[in-house]
């Protein structure tokens, strides 16, 4: 009953190495949410897609860059992951801002080396 | 900037009795409140949230009050189960954007 899909729930890059993490959704929501969660802490929201009108926050680093080509697809790009960047980073969709319920992924592990 | 305080941030209870776990948001524009439950390596999942306009709002064993006066609102489980364990997280947002600011969550636990 996935709908919000995120891929791949693991993954393990080198300092200093591009990685991109996945979101697809099924549920045709205008708006994609970018949440950085580190063990123990709330989810941190990085920034949003609302359809594709590109809303960043303003204390998210520049290294994080986002894609959405499409409505079914958002990407989260790490430029150049460092230690501190290790997370759990989820995806969130919802039908359109405003009073919406969030939907969230089962989100990208992160790990760097 | 807006912020929410979650309290308390560890929650031990015995099966069978009830939890409350309490938020407070600082921007009295916020209108919208919901709760999520995360278990361990998982996705937070909704379990129910509330509008500005309305004060109270129940589903089955859990429930949820909002004082906007006080800027308060407050999860309350009843009958408590063992897979009631999990991390509880608040959260407030405005209506403009639907950004969500997240409490710091509250791990409870609930013993057999």
């Amino acid at each position: 009953d996935a709908m919000v899909i995120q891929n791949p729930r693991y993954q393990v890059t080198q300092f200093g190495k591009p990685v991109t993490l996945s979101c697809s959704q099924t549920l045709n929501h205008n708006v994609m949410y970018w949440y950085q969660q580190k063990s123990s802490q709330a989810p941190k929201l990085l920034f949003h897609y609302y359809d594709k009108d590109f809303n960043n926050e303003a204390d998210t680093p520049d290294n994080f860059q986002s894609r959405r080509p499409n409505t079914s697809f958002c990407f989260l790009d790490i430029r150049s992951p460092g230690l501190g960047d290790a997370a759990m980073y989820l995806c969130a969709t919802s039908f359109k801002q405003g009073i919406n319920i969030q939907y969230f992924g089962a989100g990208t592990r992160l790990s760097v080396l | 900037g807006e912020n929410v305080e979650q309290h308390p941030s560890t929650l031990s209870v015995q099966e069978g009795d009830s939890a409350v776990i309490k938020c407070t948001y600082s921007d009295s524009a916020s209108n919208y409140f919901p709760w999520y439950k995360q278990e361990l390596g998982k996705r937070p999942q909704l379990i129910i949230d509330i509008r500005s306009n309305v004060g109270e709002k129940k589903d089955q064993r859990i429930a949820v009050t909002l004082n906007k006066t006080a800027k308060h609102f407050s999860l309350h489980i009843t009958e408590t189960q063992p897979e009631d364990s999990a991390v509880y997280f608040c959260a407030a947002s405005k209506g403009n954007t639907g950004k969500l600011i997240f409490g710091q969550g509250t791990t409870l636990q609930v013993k057999p």
